[in-house]
C-alpha cells in the first residue's frame, strides 16, 4: 500500500473549519483514501473514504486532488470533541484489506 | 451501522498468566479480522490477520507462539497472550472490514492489558 505523509500536529479554533492535509504521491489507481481518527484511549473511528471524487458525509468532507497525489479532510465546524489523532490511509480493496497506520496528525481544537 | 465489540476493555493480571481477548462483529460476518497493538504515544501496529477457518498470518517480528489467534466462527476472533510479562502491557485493538469492496474497517474499543 502507498505511504502517506501528514503533519504531526495542528491547531484549530473551536467553530472554525479544520483542514487536515495528506500527501500520498505514490498512490496507485486502485487504492482508496481512507480517514480515521482516534480519540484518546479508544479504538479508531472511521470518518470517510474516497477514490477520486470529492466526498461528504455527516462528519466531514474529503477533497482529493485531480492527480490523486494528495487529499484534505475538512471538519467544517470543529468542536472540542474533535481533538484527536487523524490518520490518512491509502489501501487497495483486494487481497487482505490490511490497514497500515502511519503516525497521523494530532489535532488540537482550542476554545 | 456495523459494530465491532471487544472484551474485556481492561485487564490486570500477574506475570506468567495467559490472557484471552475477544473480538466480535455484531451485525455482519467477518472472514478476516485484524489485531493491532498500540504503545503510549505511538501509532497502531498491525500484529496479525485472523482468518476464519485457517491459520492467522503474522506480521514480521510478531511471535506467533506468544500471541495465539483463533478465528473459530464468522463473528468471533480471539487473541491469547500466553505467559504474559510486563513488556506485553499495551493497548490491543481488533478490527474487521465491512461488507463490500471498498468498505472501511470497523474497530473495537480496545483492551488495555496491564501485566504486573
Amino acid at each position: 500500500d502507498a505511504k502517506t505523509t501528514q503533519p504531526p500536529s495542528m491547531d484549530c479554533a473551536e467553530g472554525r473549519a479544520a483542514n487536515l492535509p495528506c500527501n500520498h504521491s505514490t498512490i496507485s489507481g486502485n487504492e482508496y483514501v481512507y480517514w480515521y481518527r482516534q480519540i484518546h484511549s479508544q479504538g479508531p473511528q472511521y470518518i470517510i473514504h474516497g477514490l477520486k471524487n470529492n466526498e461528504t458525509n455527516e462528519m466531514a468532507s474529503l477533497i482529493i486532488t485531480e492527480d490523486r497525489k494528495s487529499s484534505t479532510l475538512i471538519l467544517p465546524h470543529a468542536t472540542l470533541r474533535d481533538t484527536a489523532v487523524y490518520y490518512c490511509i491509502v489501501r487497495v480493496t483486494t487481497g487482505g484489506f490490511k490497514t497500515i497506520f502511519g503516525a497521523g496528525t494530532r489535532l488540537f481544537v482550542k476554545a | 451501522g456495523a459494530v465491532v465489540s471487544q472484551h474485556p476493555s481492561w485487564v490486570i493480571c500477574k506475570s506468567g498468566t495467559s490472557v484471552k481477548i475477544e473480538c466480535r462483529s455484531l451485525d455482519f460476518q467477518a472472514t478476516t479480522m485484524f489485531w493491532y497493538r498500540q504503545f503510549p504515544k505511538q501509532s497502531l501496529m498491525l500484529m496479525a490477520t485472523s482468518n476464519e477457518g485457517s491459520k492467522a498470518t503474522y506480521e514480521q517480528g510478531v511471535e506467533k507462539d506468544k500471541f495465539l489467534i483463533n478465528h473459530a466462527s464468522l463473528t468471533l476472533s480471539t487473541l491469547t497472550v500466553t505467559s504474559a510479562h510486563p513488556e506485553d502491557s499495551s493497548f490491543y485493538i481488533c478490527s474487521a472490514p465491512d461488507r463490500g469492496r471498498s468498505q472501511p474497517q470497523h474497530f473495537g474499543d480496545g483492551t488495555r492489558l496491564s501485566i504486573l
